[in-house]
């Protein structure tokens, strides 16, 4: 397995725009979550699903956030509309129901200019 | 509530031992693990221990759980220029599968 894939890499975009983050977990893993990392609030859980079904989106900013997954490979963190200060890393990681191991993507990063 | 609690900064010399340190709050933890983050990339698995353990040996590294005082740490033996990271614990909740993470414990390693 590729392990968990994020795309894309880099995203450089101006204020207002629309920004959408996908990742790919693991074949075979249930759980996804999608996490924000930044120099000054470290790594914040914002949301993840079970079973493509989300179970705590606590962690989500505000509305402007939305966050889906509409099969077992494929989720995706919307931003609409972007401002500056949703500039960050951020990381996709997907665990099986035992939990035994959690594996991260290589991360977004978001420059929101 | 749910929090896991880390030391900011660790500074050893090359050839010692380091010793990072986690504590966490719920009692309802099944796994625990070790991530390691280098400068630009992603979080590494380094290592995890289920709850009901109290000691992980592989290789360099070494897991040590005290479920009664919900403190848990890892030593790196005979620590190396290239451990030089940010290691962060995280802590697997029962209830929800919810993946929580520490601060992060930025290791510097000087020859």
């Amino acid at each position: 397995d590729a392990g968990v894939i994020q795309s894309p890499r880099h995203e450089v975009t101006e204020m207002g725009q629309e920004v959408t983050l996908r990742c790919k977990p693991i074949s075979g893993h249930n759980s996804l979550f999608w996490y924000r990392q930044t120099m000054m609030r470290g790594l914040e859980l914002l949301i993840y699903f079970n079973n493509n079904v989300p179970i705590d989106d606590s962690g989500m900013p505000e509305d402007r956030f939305s966050a889906k997954m509409p099969n077992a490979s494929f989720s995706t963190l919307k931003i609409q509309p972007s401002e500056p200060r949703d500039s960050a890393v951020y990381f996709c990681a997907s665990t099986s129901t035992q939990g035994t191991e959690a594996f991260f993507g290589q991360g977004t990063r978001l420059t929101v200019v | 509530g749910e929090d896991v609690e880390q030391s900011l900064f660790l500074s050893v010399r090359e050839g010692d031992s380091s010793v990072i340190n986690c504590t966490y709050t719920d009692s309802s933890s099944t796994y625990l693990y070790w991530y390691k983050q280098e400068p630009g990339a992603g979080l590494q698995l380094l290592t995890y221990i289920f709850s009901n353990m109290d000691m992980k040996q592989d290789q360099r590294l070494t897991v040590l759980l005290n479920k009664k005082d919900k403190h848990l740490s890892l030593r790196i033996a005979d620590t190396q220029t290239g451990d030089s990271a940010i290691y962060f614990c995280a802590d697997l909740y029962n209830q929800g599968g919810k993946l929580i993470f520490g601060q992060g414990t930025e290791l510097s390693v000087k020859p």
